[in-house]
């Protein structure tokens, strides 16, 4: 097990409304990307966060934001939900920003938009 | 779009043989190419990764091969057992980010006792 939690579990919402995603990185770990896996796919990456600033950003919309606050840990917030929103989310912990660091998982937030 | 092509799609081998898994990258930012598996409910962890100024690494059962003038990577599973039994990802850095991976498909591996 990775030292990485996320919340809630699983997550029901409605088209439109709007969903806050949390995580909490593993302890000496400044740097959080975020992943959006469909069913039976890969993970998808929608940004990364280092010291609070967002440093990279995938293909995904601006209704798709971030934080990241003094103690590493991040927020995922997505507005305005569509149905194809609904997904495992994932974050991801690393040592330091960049593609090239092993990054640790959490067990994901599943959510369903409906 | 850029992509990365994984496969097989799912894969069932007997315990003890060697599992086979390929990916196809496209051009990279930087030199990463790792593996993750995954468990049902779970999150991917970082099984074994390759900086290619080899062609070749080994960590215990599992090993990647890599051909960077074919853009292709693999990775080999010897003596599968069926704690094996998982889907597994490789991934690729994106042409124009240091930040960014892709990653493929996944393939469902089944090692059959």
């Amino acid at each position: 097990e990775t030292g990485v939690t996320q919340s809630p579990t699983h997550l029901i919402k409605t088209r439109g409304q709007q969903v806050t995603l949390r995580c909490s990185s593993q302890s000496g770990h400044n740097t959080v990307s975020w992943y959006q896996q469909a069913l039976g796919q890969g993970p998808q990456f929608i940004f990364q966060y280092y010291r609070e600033e967002e440093n990279g950003r995938g293909n995904f919309p601006p209704r798709f934001s971030g934080l990241q606050f003094p103690n590493y840990s991040s927020e995922l917030n997505v507005n305005a939900l569509e149905l194809d929103d609904s997904a495992l989310y994932l974050c991801a912990s690393s040592t330091t920003s960049g593609g090239e660091y092993e990054q640790y998982f959490g067990p994901g937030t599943r959510l369903t938009v409906t | 779009q850029q992509q990365v092509k994984q496969s097989p799609q799912s894969l069932i081998v007997q315990k003890g043989g060697i599992s086979i898994i390929n990916c196809a990258y496209e051009n990279t930012a930087f030199d990463y190419f790792p593996w993750y598996q995954q468990f049902p409910g779970k999150g991917p962890a970082l099984l074994i990764a390759i900086r290619p100024d080899v062609s070749e690494k080994k960590e215990g059962r599992f090993t990647i091969s890599f051909n960077k003038s074919a853009k292709q990577f693999s990775l080999h599973i010897m003596d599968s057992q069926p704690g094996d039994s998982a889907t597994y990802f490789c991934a690729a850095p994106t042409a124009d980010s240091n930040y960014q991976l892709i990653w493929g498909a996944g393939t469902k591996l089944i090692i059959k006792p």
